[in-house]
């Protein structure tokens, strides 16, 4: 079954300690990216990654790092997340081509106290 | 920035009843989407229009594009209970390798 896989789905932290939601997808796309929604903001990029290797910053990208050492793979890692860092997370992935679908996981809902 | 914002933020109706969601974007685009998402669930495509279309339909769905006022609009026909969502609309920009959110409309389709 074609899917984005997402882990843990939720996760409770302390202040400071470093910590990575992993993304997996089974589809070969080229295309990654990671969304944080909040309430009355609706999703905003993260970051996003076009091919292994690639990756480049979305509209709020302070306070996290990516990588994307392999395809299916893009984890977000939080090197010391703080409590404005609560949120609900999703990664998404789609083909690198034009008007396509994006792909996204069941979300990771983080809190930082 | 944001691109996308929603109109209404929230709409309330009776089963049967048709739902109208608004979208309206700032900048030129390859293509504009819809997308659902359950209560805190992921996000589902549900249908998406290219710049050089104006009206698609996909089952109870019908989507419009005016490039010219830079808006979309979301009608779902014959809304059933299970329609009871959050719809978001997302567009991808000309020269920008994002997909971007608005705000989204919460619908609630009462039995």
């Amino acid at each position: 079954e074609a899917q984005v896989t997402q882990n843990p789905r939720y996760l409770i932290t302390v202040t400071g300690k470093k910590l990575t939601v992993t993304c997996s997808q089974n589809m070969n796309h080229e295309y990654m990216s990671w969304y944080r929604q909040d309430p009355g903001l609706g999703l905003r990029q993260i970051y996003y990654s076009m091919n292994v290797e690639v990756t480049d910053k979305g509209d709020v990208p302070e306070g996290y790092k990516v990588s994307r050492k392999e395809k299916r793979n893009f984890p977000l890692i939080l090197e010391s997340p703080s409590p404005n860092q609560t949120s609900l997370y999703f990664c998404a992935s789609s083909p690198w081509t034009e008007n396509t679908e994006a792909f996204f996981g069941q979300g990771t809902r983080l809190t930082v106290v | 920035s944001q691109q996308g914002e929603e109109d209404p933020q929230a709409l309330s109706i009776q089963e049967g009843e048709n739902a109208t969601m608004n979208c309206s974007y700032k900048t030129s685009i390859n293509n504009l989407q819809w997308y659902r998402q359950n209560s805190g669930r992921g996000l589902v495509h549900l249908i998406l229009i290219r710049s050089n279309e104006r009206e698609k339909h996909s089952g109870r769905l019908r989507v419009t594009l005016d490039t010219s006022k830079k808006s979309s609009s979301l009608l779902i026909t014959a809304s059933r209970a299970a329609d009871t969502a959050s719809y978001f609309c997302a567009t991808d920009a000309w020269n920008t390798d994002k997909l971007i959110f608005g705000t989204g409309t919460r619908l609630q389709v009462f039995p």
